[in-house]
């Protein structure tokens, strides 16, 4: 199984809500990918978790706070976004941080801001 | 700093019209090159990871491979389900993450 599974599929939020998209794996994979991704561009790596720890914040603002409860589980939790925030936001897992290890993507969230 | 540039941007075939995505990186000590397609709206799926010059992968009508400063993925007899953008990415050196291109868009048409 190389399933990664995200929640919602959609959301639209207001610049003053407070969100969260969740993502799950089981897979047994021990490092956690958030990315962001602007229409008809790459995936742009946002934040990395190993073995639970956060591992690499890529410098995203502070109204983007990730979370990482357990081996399985990924949070992003979103507050006073911008309209320019909006994008797909996909989750992905690697067995590890190794360099040589595939990525496994989630099917993503689409986000609107208002 | 790794760089990945791949072509054509877009190509559009007709259905069972061969052809060849160009991916050309740079990077210091070559990790992983990796190949993913994705459909529109949905996350990147993954095809290939190759590891070292003269690597070639098979999957169904894809075929990946790999010389020291390129990678192709060859495409034959290609289906309208087979529309989606292919994305090349490698990881270098010390690095735990990917450098993407940008993109080939594939449109096959009847």
């Amino acid at each position: 199984d190389t399933e990664v599974t995200q929640t919602p599929k959609h959301l639209v939020m207001g610049m003053t809500n407070k969100k969260s998209l969740k993502c799950e794996q089981h897979m047994g994979h021990r490092a956690m990918y958030w990315y962001k991704q602007k229409a008809k561009k790459p995936p742009e790596l946002m934040f990395v978790y190993s073995y639970e720890k956060l591992s690499i914040n890529e410098s995203v603002p502070s109204r983007f706070s990730p979370e990482c409860p357990n081996s399985s589980l990924l949070n992003l939790h979103l507050h006073a976004l911008q309209p320019e925030d909006s994008a797909l936001y996909l989750c992905a897992s690697s067995q590890d941080l190794a360099g040589d290890n595939e990525q496994f993507f989630g099917p993503g969230t689409r986000l609107t801001v208002l | 700093e790794d760089q990945v540039t791949q072509s054509p941007e877009a190509l559009r075939l007709q259905e069972g019209e061969s052809s060849s995505l160009n991916c050309s990186y740079t990077v210091s000590g070559l990790r992983g090159l990796f190949w993913y397609r994705q459909d529109p709206g949905k996350g990147p799926e993954f095809l290939f990871t190759l590891y070292s010059a003269g690597e070639e992968k098979e999957k169904e009508r894809l075929k990946a491979t790999l010389t020291k400063k390129e990678s192709f993925l060859h495409i034959t007899a290609p289906k309208p389900e087979d529309s989606a953008t292919y994305l090349c990415a490698v990881v270098g050196g010390t690095a735990s993450k990917l450098t993407f291109g940008t993109g080939t868009r594939l449109q096959v048409t009847l």
